[in-house]
């Protein structure tokens, strides 16, 4: 079944906005990693989140890993046309080296 | 310094048949990953090399097989293909603790 849900599946913004995305996993993550796919492209890596509790600043984006580790959340704030694209979710287990790809939120920007 | 590329960019294919897909993994990577991707979808994990062997492999039937070369190069093999084998496969490398970065995929079509 699926490992790593995220929600929401489309969030439709107006420029200027902010925009939230959540990702969850069943079990528990040694890691998670936040990956940007513009349409018709392919996933480029955003950041990676290892410690319990841990939150990371990237300019307009906010990433935080849950303090149990199997939940993280990406907050753009004041968005931008330029964030539009799909922002996939990464957990890596306890065990096993296989990365655990979420469903994905679509980012609509409205100009 | 190159990224991860991969070859072709585009397959056309018929059921059946079979197919080969190519990837050079990023300067200084040793692990190579293949995922599929259908439309809409997030990335689905294949199988991992490292050190030339197969270390995981996710829910993917054994038509799906593949190699890693000594110069951690790698190889995607499908056989029999199907037409729900359309997609876009994409590889990804990274060495021990980092990053994965994407290349570019290999968008297959079987007809």
């Amino acid at each position: 079944g699926q490992q790593v849900m995220q929600i929401p599946q489309y969030q439709h913004v107006q420029e200027g906005e902010d925009f939230t995305t959540y990702c969850n996993s069943s079990t528990t993550l040694s890691n998670i990693q936040w990956y940007k796919q513009r349409p018709g492209g392919h996933p480029v890596f955003l950041i990676q989140l290892v410690k319990s509790g841990e939150v990371k600043k990237q300019k307009r984006l906010t990433f935080q890993f849950g303090e149990a580790k199997k939940n993280s959340s990406l907050h753009i704030t004041a968005t931008q046309t330029t964030d539009v694209g799909t922002y996939f979710c990464a957990g890596l287990r306890n065990t096993g080296n296989q990365f655990y790809f979420g469903t994905g939120t679509s980012l609509t920007v409205i100009p | 310094d190159a990224g991860v590329t991969q070859s072709p960019t585009h397959l056309i294919k018929t059921r059946g048949q079979q197919v080969t897909l190519r990837c050079s993994p990023k300067s200084g990577h040793d692990t190579v990953s293949w995922y599929q991707q259908a439309l809409g979808q997030g990335p689905q994990f294949i199988f991992q090399y490292y050190e030339e062997e197969e270390r995981q492999r996710g829910n993917f039937p054994d038509r799906f097989s593949g190699h890693q070369f000594p110069n951690y190069s790698s190889e995607l093999n499908v056989n029999a293909l199907l037409l729900g084998d359309s997609a876009l496969y994409l590889c990804a490398s990274r060495t021990l603790g980092l990053a994965q970065f994407f290349g570019p995929g290999t968008r297959l079509t079987v007809l």
